[in-house]
């Protein structure tokens, strides 16, 4: 069955570094990838989609790659601020599905002064 | 504000109570979801309705009955409540442009559902 993969453990960083964030899927062709920021007590809130003809799509502080030889996509934070600290969950959709999404469990990111 | 809002924020029922959960949206899309997030944070759809109409069905009980009145609105109805339906309950919309074009979700605040 398919399944998306993120780091279950936190990823602790320093202020002022870059936080990558890993998402691995197995029995699955997505045509995009969408990642999610959520917050605790509030719903996720879309930050970046990215399609599968597409190595790479930025956006202010935010990097994300698609790879689907490797069936991987890295979200990547730059310069990261402690008010980046949230769960990030990556997403994935195909044509035909009627814009479903199918989630991973998400990534907690913690950003220290 | 535009925005999916979706009512109530905390439910705290019962076993065996029959419950309903209300969301709107004032976005103009024309697709809607409900998804739940189990205690583990896995987000997992459980209806989708475009234009009124219902595209998608996952495997779920039939004790959870959705509604769509029109495309701004799509409810959420539980019969006979068990434990293990306590989850959070979030309701979503998106547009479509047809059959899935990736376009993002906005997602209303949850409804932590709780059932003793």
């Amino acid at each position: 069955s398919q399944k998306i993969e993120q780091n279950s453990e936190a990823l602790n960083i320093q202020e002022g570094k870059t936080a990558t964030l890993t998402c691995n899927y197995t029995n699955y062709s997505p045509a995009y990838l969408q990642w999610y920021r959520q917050d605790p007590g509030r719903g996720p809130v879309f930050l970046l989609l990215i399609r599968e003809n597409e190595k790479e799509k930025r956006k202010e502080r935010l990097k994300v790659t698609f790879d689907t030889t490797l069936k991987q996509s890295l979200f990547h934070i730059t310069a990261s601020q402690p008010a980046d600290s949230a769960t990030y969950l990556c997403a994935l959709g195909r044509t035909g599905g009627y814009n479903k999404l199918i989630f991973g469990a998400g990534t907690r990111l913690a950003v220290h002064p | 504000d535009t925005a999916v809002s979706q009512t109530p924020k905390y439910l705290v029922t019962q076993m065996g109570n029959d419950k309903s959960i209300k969301c709107e949206q004032n976005l103009g899309h024309d697709t809607m979801y409900w998804y739940k997030q189990d205690s583990k944070k896995f987000l997992k759809i459980m209806f989708s309705y475009n234009n009124k109409e219902l595209i998608i069905n996952e495997t779920v009980p039939n004790r959870f009955s959705p509604k769509s009145p029109d495309k701004a609105h799509l409810n959420l109805h539980i019969n006979s409540l068990e434990l293990g339906d306590s989850a959070v309950y979030f309701c979503a919309s998106s547009s479509s442009m047809g059959q899935g074009a990736g376009y993002g979700y906005t997602f209303g605040s949850g409804t932590r559902l709780t059932v003793v």
